[in-house]
């Protein structure tokens, strides 16, 4: 157990529709990472935020947001769904913003799917 | 561009040792890491090298030489629960955009009895 969460485990979907997920990262780390990762394809980095802000853009599409909270959990929204956006979606938390030595640890993702 | 390459699929045999190789190409250099992940699952953390040489933990080892932007793991005494995807990541420069990870794709390790 990483003791990052994620919820929900799973869900299913129709096209056009808006989800949300939710992680909520480690004691007393500061850093949330987000990734899709599609069925026999690489981590795809989307977002990550720092202590609130955002700190590093990926391949995040303009229909995709994400937010991280006061209480440092972050919530990742996937709006006008398409079949493509099937996949596991991963969080990641870290220590810090991104130093060297800072290693990133995953939650258990959710696994969407739009049908 | 930043690039990481790795060996798609890997067999191997209960007992053996296997070394998975990664190359890098990426705009400066702050370490290098190597998760495992079961199919389905959540990639965990295995290894960070950041200098030169080898670094060891119990049966899995990691190596790196930045001079030719290269790594290994070196797994010994496979079991039949490693098999799974081994991922390498770089961290480039630490600065901005760049200090996000460049991940792999991963090598898939299949261990047979």
């Amino acid at each position: 157990d990483s003791g990052v969460t994620q919820t929900p485990k799973h869900l299913i979907t129709a096209t056009g529709q808006r989800v949300t997920l939710r992680c909520s990262p480690r004691s007393g780390d500061l850093s949330v990472y987000w990734y899709q990762q599609s069925l026999d394809q690489g981590l795809q980095f989307l977002i990550q935020y720092y202590n609130g802000e955002e700190r590093a853009k990926g391949n995040i599409l303009e229909r995709f947001s994400a937010q991280q909270f006061p209480d440092l959990h972050s919530e990742l929204n996937l709006s006008s769904l398409e079949l493509g956006d099937s996949a596991l979606y991963f969080c990641a938390s870290s220590a810090r913003g991104g130093s060297s030595t800072d290693t990133q640890y995953f939650g258990p993702g959710t696994r969407l799917t739009v049908l | 561009g930043q690039n990481i390459d790795q060996p798609t699929e890997m067999t191997a045999t209960e007992g053996a040792i296997v070394q998975i190789n990664c190359t890098y190409q990426t705009s400066g250099f702050n370490g290098l890491f190597w998760y495992q992940q079961h199919a389905g699952e959540a990639p965990t953390f295995l290894s960070y090298n950041v200098l030169d040489g080898l670094e060891e933990k119990g049966r899995f080892s990691s190596f790196l030489s930045r001079s030719k932007g290269y790594s290994y793991l070196l797994l010994k005494e496979l079991q039949m629960k490693d098999s799974a995807s081994y991922l390498c990541a770089v961290r480039g420069d630490n600065a901005g955009n760049n200090r996000k990870l460049i991940w792999g794709l991963g090598t898939s390790l299949a261990v047979n009895p």
